[in-house]
Order: structure tokens, then C-alpha cells, then sequence
């Protein structure tokens, strides 16, 4: 069956240092993968997206690296701060070349303490 | 421009009733998507559309629901009959074409008692 997997347990992490998130999927070959930042009561607010043919990709303080082959990827925050706690989600095309069929893993929360 | 815009905030019904949950996507969007979101399920795509025309509609649970985009400008997603197991957030998102960031509405809290 096909799985978009995120790390339920919330990622606790000191004001700083590095938070990494992971994304894996199962039975997807997606042509791109995104990361969006939910906070509470907030819709998703989109952050990054990679393509399949791209291995790492940075925005400010975020980087994403995409493994097409291990069919993973990988989310990091340096240097983060108490404002980057919120909830993280990855998101691909389910169906490539048919469109923007954009499906969602669960969310990673990270708590950022000062 | 404003965003996504949906309406109402927050809905309150009784089983049985009808719902009907609106959405005004960004001018200019091509793709217009319906999410739904609770805490067991994480957010599962319900519909999109291209154009006006769905697209992939297997996400929609059962007959019970439906959704209709009659022009560009708005799109609406009916719950008839509402059952309590139907509470969650419903999010409206619309991305300007494949391959690109989608754009969130603020979401829809629906509560059915």
C-alpha cells in the first residue's frame, strides 16, 4: 500500500541546535516532495519544494535533501529558534506526470526550547 | 490578494443536517484542492479540480459528500446528511499549477452533535 510516513512523536529539541524531520514513502514515485509548517488553528503554510532530480535544496536557515533511490527525505532547521516549534508536513504528487494529486504525511511537531 | 477565503470559520450542526462549507481560491489558480483534517487521520485529500473539472475524487468518503466548482472563483463541498464521525477541519487550498506550492485557506472547524 502506498505510505507517506512522518515521525509521530514530537521532536523536542534546545534552542540552537539542529532539528532534523524525515519523510519516508512507499509504493510513490513522486516528481517532487514539499514541506509545508502548520501551526495551531493555522492552515498549512507552505516552506520548501525539492524535485526528483535535485538532491538538496535551502531556503534561510532550512534545508531539504531528497534520496529518490532510499525514497526519503530529509527536513533540517539550524540554528533553530523558539519560533520554529510548529507542526511539519511533507507532501508529494501521488500520481507523477497525472497532475497535482498533492498527498500529506502526518506531521512531525517540533518544540524549540529556549 | 486575500488568499484562500473560506467560510464559514466554524460550524456547529445537528446529525442529519445539511453542511455546506464554501471556498474562494487565489485569482488566477488552475488547481483547486479539499482536505480534510483530524487527529487520527492527518490531513487526507477529499477532491481536487483543474480548471473548474474534478480531477481525482477518491479521496471523497462516501455519497454523503460532494463538491462542485461552477467557475473559477468559488467552489463549495456538501455533507448531506452530516453524522458526528464527519467532525474535522476542512481546509480549501489552491496551487497555481502542477508541480507548485499549494495555498491555504484558514480551514473550516465543522462539529456535528
Amino acid at each position: 500500500s502506498q505510505k507517506i510516513e512522518q515521525n509521530s512523536e514530537a521532536l523536542n529539541i534546545q534552542e540552537g541546535k539542529t532539528a532534523t524531520l524525515t519523510c519516508n514513502y512507499t509504493n510513490y514515485s513522486p516528481a517532487y516532495l514539499q514541506w509545508y509548517r502548520q501551526d495551531p488553528g493555522r492552515g498549512p503554510v507552505f516552506l520548501l519544494l525539492i524535485r526528483e532530480n535535485e538532491k538538496e535544496k535551502r531556503k534561510e536557515r532550512l534545508k531539504v535533501t531528497f534520496d529518490t533511490t532510499l525514497k526519503q527525505s530529509l527536513f533540517h532547521i539550524t540554528a533553530s529558534q523558539p519560533a520554529d516549534s510548529a507542526t511539519y508536513l511533507c507532501a508529494l504528487d501521488a500520481i507523477k506526470a497525472a497532475g497535482n494529486k498533492l498527498t500529506f504525511g502526518g506531521g512531525t511537531r517540533v518544540l524549540v526550547k529556549p | 490578494d486575500a488568499g484562500v477565503i473560506q467560510s464559514p470559520r466554524h460550524e456547529v450542526t445537528e446529525m442529519g443536517q445539511e453542511v455546506t462549507l464554501r471556498c474562494k481560491p487565489i485569482s488566477g489558480h488552475d488547481y483547486l484542492f479539499w482536505y480534510r483534517q483530524t487527529m487520527m487521520r492527518g490531513l487526507e485529500l477529499l477532491i481536487y479540480f483543474n480548471n473548474n473539472v474534478p480531477i481525482d475524487d477518491s479521496g471523497m468518503p462516501e455519497d454523503r459528500f460532494s463538491a462542485k466548482m461552477p467557475n473559477a472563483s468559488f467552489s463549495t463541498l456538501k455533507i448531506q446528511p452530516s453524522e458526528p464521525r464527519d467532525s474535522a477541519v476542512y481546509f480549501c487550498a489552491s496551487s497555481p499549477g502542477p508541480n507548485t506550492e499549494a495555498f491555504f485557506g484558514q480551514g473550516t472547524r465543522l462539529t456535528v452533535v
